[in-house]
């Protein structure tokens, strides 16, 4: 079975530029989630949604930051404009809800690299 | 704030020994509590779970410690090996709702 896909692995743009980043959950699972992984701050909760409908989005950072998912088999994370700050790791991430024999367990992507110059 | 905190940051252990990572939390809200490994270049993938019922589970050389009154949980790495260098986070998940706070992660090294 696929895994949870994510575009692209890496992705180096200028400050100021749009920066959009793409994931595939695994079939099935209607949960999905968005991290962003630092050396200071470890795995941080952006978004996530449930069904497609965002549940709780107090960890985007700022306006500069949004999330979409308009079916369950796609999400985006678009950052504009982009700041050097913004330079991380960003991880999608999916799962079933936890009950009926499933323990809710995460999937995470590869990830996606960002770097901001 | 940090839900989960996590220590301590990096860790090097000779190959055979035991590695020991400890996590604490606050919110009683919590009900499971996994941790998880990550490889450079790779996102993190569950390495054991255990829910606050149990105050120990093992598989293989991997153990969760778990005191429910102190809010602490910790992983045991027994008979440590090269293969197990990466980053390790716990996590805490709220009963309800489906969100994982994690722990900002332990850089493992064991040496040959």
């Amino acid at each position: 079975d696929a895994g949870v896909i994510q575009s692209p692995r890496h992705e180096v743009t200028e400050m100021g530029q749009e920066v959009t980043l793409r994931c595939k959950p695994i079939s099935g699972h209607n949960s999905l989630f968005w991290y962003r992984q630092t050396m200071m701050r470890g795995l941080e909760l952006l978004i996530y949604f449930n069904n497609n409908v965002p549940i709780d989005d107090s960890g985007m950072p700022e306006d500069r930051f949004s999330a979409k998912m308009p079916n369950a088999s796609f999400s985006t994370l678009k950052i504009q404009p982009s700041e050097p700050r913004d330079s991380a790791v960003y991880f999608c991430a999916s799962s079933t809800p936890a009950g009926g024999g499933f323990t809710g367990e995460l999937f995470f992507g590869e990830g996606s690299r960002l770097t901001v110059l | 704030q940090q839900q989960v905190k996590q220590s301590p940051q990096s860790l090097i252990v000779q190959k055979g020994g035991i590695s020991i990572i400890n996590c604490a939390y606050e919110n009683t809200a919590f009900d499971y509590f996994p941790w998880y490994q990550q490889f450079p270049g790779k996102g993190p993938a569950l390495l054991i779970a255990i829910r606050p019922d149990v105050s120990e589970k093992k598989e293989g050389r991997f153990t969760i410690s778990f005191n429910k009154s102190a809010k602490q949980f910790s992983l045991h790495i027994m008979d440590s090996q090269p293969g197990d260098s990466a980053t390790y986070f716990c996590a805490a998940r709220r009963s309800t709702g489906n969100q994982f706070y994690f722990g900002t992660g332990t850089s493992l090294t064991v040496i040959p």
